[in-house]
């Protein structure tokens, strides 16, 4: 079946650069696009920015300044790249398929603190 | 960016009783190509949000017949009757008509 899984570690410096991976398994990343959606703590949720199905990228405009997405279709992992990160940075990551957004990770916390 | 305003932001439901949900757009959902991507999820208490409905009224796989959602253009509904415990959560819809997709606020449901 579908499964995506978030990981990174769980606390980074302020001004750090903050790296996740998302490893995917029941679907082919040149088949199936992924998304990053973070939520902070008792808030709602942001769309972050998307891989597509033929490595192409959007973001949304809010952060895209600070955000890379790649990916690596080998291993079936696509990655998040923020750079510059504030105490406002800090929330639950989440990846999923972008398709209807019907697949998502149990997400990762990140707690930007020095 | 399109603003999602989704009401009530609680709503206190008795177990089977019926619960609604609106959720408006500051633009048309329709997208160039004909299709309105209006999707509805539930994240309950310390999960990921699933997926309920996509594309305004289509239920996912395995989601009950209790949940239920219409609308078009800039005004959606998201329709829950017979409410059980399950149900209990935030609900959020989403756009991903316009970029940068983004979700409504948030609606929480909970028992009376």
């Amino acid at each position: 079946q579908v499964q995506l899984k978030e990981s990174g570690p769980g606390l980074v410096q302020p001004s750090q650069t903050l790296s996740l991976t998302c490893t995917v398994s029941g679907l082919s990343l040149t088949s199936n696009s992924v998304s990053w959606i973070r939520q902070p703590p008792g808030k709602g949720l942001e769309w972050m920015g998307v891989i597509w199905s033929n490595g192409g990228t959007d973001y949304n405009s809010a952060i895209k300044s600070r955000l890379s997405i790649s990916r690596d279709t080998s291993k079936s992992q696509v990655f998040l790249k923020m750079n510059s990160l504030q105490t406002e940075d800090t929330a639950m990551y989440f990846c999923a398929r972008t398709s209807g957004f019907d697949y998502w990770g149990q997400g990762v916390m990140v707690t930007v603190s020095s | 960016d399109v603003v999602l305003t989704q009401t009530p932001v609680s709503l206190l439901i008795s177990l089977g009783g019926q619960a609604s949900i609106s959720c408006r757009s500051s633009q048309s959902l329709v997208h160039s190509n004909g299709n309105t991507y209006l999707h509805w999820y539930l994240q309950k208490p310390g999960q990921s949000p699933q997926l309920l409905i996509y594309q305004v009224s289509n239920r996912f796989s395995g989601i009950p017949d209790r949940f239920s959602g219409s609308g078009s253009g800039t005004d959606f509904t998201l329709k829950i009757s017979r409410v059980e415990p399950e149900d209990l959560g935030v609900y959020y819809c989403l756009q991903r008509t316009h970029n940068p997709w983004t979700f409504g606020g948030g609606t929480k449901l909970e028992l009376k």
